[in-house]
């Protein structure tokens, strides 16, 4: 069955870089999207960005200028690297499958503090 | 970048009670929106796609309707599982996300 699951690092340094993996099963990273999605603590949900089934890839352009979206299609992993973390990008960070759009599976997510 | 405006920011009902929460855009979206529900401590569940199709295994209970910019979640006969956070968003440009709705028991 089709499983997201995503893993790193849960304490960040103020002005670090964040690198989180997404490892997926159940399908094929050259058929389907993948996206970035976080969520402040008690808040909404903010869109990062996505690496499409061809490799190509969309951000967010309120962090576009600090991410990036890779993949391993041979283990089946995507990952984000963002730099320059501060306070607010405290959040739970979340990996979800692409369908025409919309975010269809989901993984578990992974909460990332950043404080000193 | 797309706006979506979700109200209300909560709810109260009771059981058996039937409850529309409403999204608008700030610009047409021509049916690209999704809902989904999301209860605490877990991930989003995709709910309604193409603001009216009925996500694998939703039960028959949820509905959305809507064009243009304004769209609506309908939940009839309230259950207790329905307790949870409620978000609308757009796919017809960059995904964004309504602010969300949080539904509880009255």
């Amino acid at each position: 069955q089709v499983q997201l699951k995503e893993s790193g690092p849960g304490l960040v340094q103020p002005s670090e870089t964040l690198s989180l993996t997404c490892t997926v099963s159940g399908f094929s990273l050259t058929s389907y999207g993948v996206n970035w999605v976080r969520q402040p603590p008690g808040k909404g949900l903010e869109w990062m960005g996505t690496i499409w089934n061809d490799g190509s890839t969309d951000y967010n352009s309120a962090l576009k200028s600090r991410l990036s979206i890779s993949r391993d299609t041979s283990k089946s992993q995507v990952f984000l690297k963002m730099n320059s973390l501060q306070t607010e990008d405290t959040a739970i960070y979340l990996c979800a499958r692409d369908v025409r759009g919309t975010f269809d599976y989901w993984g578990q997510g992974v909460m990332v503090t950043v404080s000193s | 970048d797309i706006q979506m405006t979700q109200s209300p920011a909560s709810l109260s009902a009771s059981l058996g009670e039937t409850v529309t929460i409403e999204c608008r855009a700030s610009e047409d979206i021509y049916s690209n929106l999704a809902w989904y529900q999301q209860k605490p401590g877990n991930s989003p569940q995709l709910l309604i796609y193409d603001a009216n199709s009925l996500a694998d295994g939703v039960p028959s209970r949820f509905s959305g309707s809507g064009s243009g910019t304004q769209y609506s979640l309908k939940i009839n006969s309230l259950q207790s599982e329905d307790v949870a956070s409620y978000f609308c968003q757009q796919y017809n440009n960059y995904p964004t996300f309504g602010a969300g709705t949080k539904l509880e028991l009255k």
